[in-house]
């Protein structure tokens, strides 16, 4: 089984901070690992994801997760905030493999202040 | 290339009427395909899933119910809505071959059931 824990519902940062939204998984086999952006009234739209390959993803929107196998953690960052990265991300697990169900974290709220 | 789409966007129906939500998926097949809920400020619950025509798991009892009659048609139903149906409903399709893993979602409808 597996299981996201995403610290923080609510993050803010200043506009021009670096971002970190946190998440940590459990996974008795060896994980994929997603994170995902949704802006209001909207559908989840896929930041990045890592699939075994290189451990430093890159997505989009200049946000980038570390998978660090030793902490259980896949934390995203930003260097730079910017008012349109406010929205809610959800970090989720999945088996390796494909067509495997995800397990979505409870989700972190960024809130960008000027 | 593949698309999802997803109607109505809004909804407002009165307790005790009747549901009909619909997903459909271009350009694949034999998708996996997934119904989320979002409460307000509850995150993600999924609701129903389905790895092929007619079959469909069910996560938690509920007044709704699902069918798949079409490989990339979902639907989803209810018989009488009560008021603690309203909420920002979500489909997803997932890949089923070996490279394929994550979801891509819909733009989500925004149930009110007043």
């Amino acid at each position: 089984a597996q299981s996201v824990t995403q610290l923080g519902s609510h993050v803010s940062v200043s506009e021009g901070a670096l971002v970190l939204l946190r998440c940590n998984y459990s996974s008795s086999v060896p994980p994929y690992l997603f994170w995902y952006v949704q802006y209001p009234n909207q559908g989840l739209q896929l930041l990045l994801k890592y699939t075994s390959a290189a451990t430093l993803v890159k997505g989009i929107n200049g946000f980038e997760a570390e998978f660090k196998k030793s902490e259980t953690s896949f934390h995203l960052t930003k260097p730079s905030a910017h008012m349109s990265d406010a929205a809610e991300y959800f970090c989720a697990v999945s088996p390796t493999g494909g067509g495997n169900k995800l397990t979505f974290g409870t989700g972190t709220q960024l809130k960008v202040e000027l | 290339s593949q698309t999802i789409h997803q109607w109505p966007a809004t909804l407002v129906q009165p307790v005790g009427s009747p549901l009909s939500l619909e997903c459909t998926v271009e350009g694949t097949s034999n998708p996996n395909l997934y119904w989320y809920r979002q409460a307000a400020g509850r995150g993600l619950q999924l609701l129903f899933y389905s790895v092929g025509i007619g079959q469909i798991s069910s996560e938690v009892p509920q007044n709704l119910s699902a069918s798949r009659p079409q490989d990339r048609q979902f639907i989803l139903s209810s018989k009488k809505l009560l008021l603690s149906d309203s909420g920002f409903y979500l489909c997803a399709w997932q890949g089923r071959g070996v490279i394929n893993y994550g979801y891509t979602f819909g733009s989500g409808t925004r149930l009110t059931v007043v």
